[in-house]
């Protein structure tokens, strides 16, 4: 019952080092998100996935890329980590017009 | 104006008590709506869908209108384990799907 995991669960970068999110679903779910989350703020979506091979752009974007090689995975990149990117990372999975299912977070701090 | 709009709270209520929570959303087109509950540092997690005839599940009981485009949440008989932030989630419309989280409303139900 893995459903939805997040790799690593807690990292704390430098400023201007690079890293990578992983995300994997078991769910054989189409559609893939990634969200920060902040203090006061919500969930805030930084980029999506309709498919494999696919990738768009959320409401908060900017310092962030991605990429869904495979169904099961959505990768989330940050190339120069800046300390306003300190936050948690949550991602989530599911099929159209259905609820998605979330990884249990993702714990970020750039110093 | 948000996509999603919800009161923030805090909501401080006695056990026992009925509290009600409402959720607007910008977009007439969406589609599906649901509330998430998420508990303090864990993963939003899905409370419940809400159809457009309302529906209820034992003491939550959620209800759609399209015509003022909100959506409304009614916990009655609350526990002390109700306690947590409730979000309110309204999917994007075909070709643009996302999912689009409010800010969360925070409810402590006290002894």
């Amino acid at each position: 019952n893995a459903g939805v995991t997040q790799t690593p669960k807690f990292r704390v970068l430098k400023t201007g080092q690079s890293m990578t999110l992983l995300c994997a679903q078991d769910m054989n779910h189409e559609y893939m998100y990634w969200y920060r989350q902040d203090p006061g703020m919500g969930l805030r979506l930084i980029h999506y996935s309709v498919g494999e091979g696919t990738t768009a752009k959320g409401e908060v974007p900017d310092g962030y890329n991605v990429s869904r090689l495979k169904k099961q995975n959505f990768l989330l990149g940050l190339e120069s980590a800046a300390p306003s990117q300190t936050s948690v990372y949550f991602c989530a999975s599911g099929e159209p017009n259905t609820e998605a299912f979330f990884g249990q977070g993702t714990r970020l701090t750039v110093v | 104006r948000k996509e999603v709009e919800q009161d923030p709270g805090p909501f401080n209520v006695p056990e026992g008590a009925t509290v009600a929570f409402n959720c607007t959303y910008s977009n007439s087109a969406s589609q599906s709506f649901f509330w998430y509950r998420q508990d303090c540092r864990k993963e939003p997690k899905l409370l419940m869908s809400v159809y457009s005839s309302g529906n209820e599940d034992g003491r939550f009981t959620a209800q759609l209108n399209r015509a003022s485009q909100y959506i409304s949440l009614l916990i009655r008989d609350s526990k002390l384990s109700d306690s947590a932030t409730y979000l309110c989630v309204v999917n994007g419309v075909w070709g643009a799907q996302k999912l689009v989280f409010g800010q969360g409303t925070r409810l402590t139900i006290n002894p």
